[in-house]
């Protein structure tokens, strides 16, 4: 299975800041990479596809970009609702294969 | 509106059994590939179980985790899928999520606790 290493575990942010959120696959994975949103309590939410394609809904502050075994998810101002835990998804080779997530807290 | 619900989980004892449905509603669940994922704090999201259409006779694939264990089923009348769980280890405490879609849809989850 291909292994997902997401880096940084813990992430101490303010609003407004501008946050990044990594993922390095342990091959390559075409850019079939997801992102996800998870709030305690709840599923996660898909918000990023294949790299870059932003899910309907989600606020355009997201974004997504990387290649081959590096991709980065991007939050340009954080929003008091963007506190949560981000997930990153790995769909090129079966079986999907997540990241061990990243939390996301308030200053 | 697509919408998946889970139902089923509980407490149960090491080596016992249960059965998850997951309903859904809102697409064509006939040609659907539907997974089973679960979350736990100790080994974070984790895919357990795909089955596909008809069309493939209902292929199923298994985690190497629960191969042997849990088996996954559709009943396409039903628009629902169910995992059932065999010989249950405390390990296998989690949130048991169903998605479709290439994990774009997810339902609520519901809780499985494997405990004496």
């Amino acid at each position: 299975d291909i292994q997902m290493t997401q880096s940084p575990s813990f992430l101490s942010a303010s609003v407004g800041d501008r946050v990044t959120i990594n993922c390095k696959a342990s091959q390559n994975i075409n850019k079939y990479l997801n992102w996800y949103q998870q709030k305690l309590g709840e599923a996660p939410k898909r918000l990023i596809y294949n790299t870059n394609n932003l899910q309907t809904g989600i606020p355009s502050r997201f974004s997504g970009s990387g290649s081959g075994t590096d991709y980065t998810l991007t939050i340009s101002s954080l929003q008091p609702e963007d506190f949560a835990t981000y997930f990153c998804l790995q769909h090129n080779s079966f079986p999907g294969t997540f990241g061990a997530g990243t939390k996301l807290e308030l200053k | 509106e697509v919408q998946l619900m889970e139902t089923g989980g509980g407490l149960v004892q090491p080596g016992k059994s249960l059965k998850l449905t997951c309903a859904t509603s809102g697409f064509t669940f006939s040609t659907a590939w539907m997974n089973w994922v679960r979350q736990s704090p100790e080994k974070g999201l984790e895919w357990i179980a795909r089955i596909k259409p008809k069309s493939t006779n209902y292929a199923t694939e298994y985690a190497e985790s629960v191969k042997g264990r849990f088996t996954i089923s559709r009943d396409d009348s039903k628009s629902s899928i169910y995992l059932q769980m065999n010989s249950l280890k405390e390990e296998d405490t989690a949130t048991y999520y169903c998605t479709w879609m290439g994990f774009a849809y997810w339902g609520q989850g519901t809780l499985v606790t494997v405990s004496s």
